[in-house]
């Protein structure tokens, strides 16, 4: 069974600019995470979707936003791109419901410059 | 805001030294404690998720233990092998379940490496 996989797994993007990345689930899990992880901070929670609507949102600008398709897969947006968005973004996803454990991708690496 | 802490932060051991390390999370409105081991180069790969205080799981060499009343969750490693070498984080959703139960707030983690 295939995992959680996003894409891409690299990227540069120049300050100002916008960046989307995507991640498909495991199949059959309905809720998609979104996770940063900044250089020497531990991981920060950023949006969930769930049967394709945002269920919550971390401590981030509105320049950071997302969605979730019919398929369950999820796109990550972040406009005005600024060098503190330079991180490993990760996606996680999970069954609906419970306390049971996330199953994460690999995640895209960005470099703003 | 929920403050999930680790100690150590990196720790070195001989491969056959068993280890531990300690996870603390406030006592107060818990819900479930979660495990991951993150090797470099690879995606997070969950451990355990417990919600029981006394709890106790295992999965081969890597254990784990509760204790919700005073907020803290130990990880014991036996017999460490070099594979054994990773970041090991612990997570406690934010809140209640309906609009947290993905609202994860992790821990700095713990860095193992396992010397051959």
């Amino acid at each position: 069974e295939a995992g959680v996989t996003q894409s891409p797994t690299h990227l540069i993007k120049t300050r100002g600019q916008q960046v989307t990345l995507r991640c498909s689930p495991i199949s059959g899990h309905t809720s998609v995470y979104w996770y940063q992880q900044a250089l020497g901070l531990g991981l920060q929670f950023l949006l969930w979707y769930d049967e394709g609507e945002e269920r919550n949102r971390g401590n981030f600008p509105p320049r950071f936003s997302g969605r979730q398709f019919p398929n369950y897969s999820s796109e990550l947006n972040v406009n005005a791109l600024e060098l503190e968005d330079s991180a490993l973004y990760l996606c996680a996803s999970r069954p609906t419901g419970g306390w049971t454990e996330a199953f994460f991708g690999q995640g895209t690496r960005l470099t703003v410059v | 805001i929920l403050n999930v802490e680790q100690s150590p932060q990196s720790l070195h051991v001989q491969e056959g030294d068993s280890t531990n390390f300690t996870c603390s999370f406030p006592s107060s409105n818990f819900y479930a404690l979660h495990w991951y081991r993150w090797e470099t180069a690879k995606s997070p790969e969950a451990l355990f998720v417990m919600t029981l205080n006394g709890d106790e799981k295992k999965k081969g060499r890597i254990s784990a233990t509760l204790n919700t009343k005073e907020g803290y969750s130990y990880l014991y490693i036996k017999g460490s092998q070099p594979e054994d070498s990773a970041t090991y984080l612990c997570a406690a959703p934010s809140g209640a379940g309906g609009t947290s139960y993905g609202k994860l707030t992790f821990g700095q983690g713990t860095i193992l490496t396992v010397h051959p």
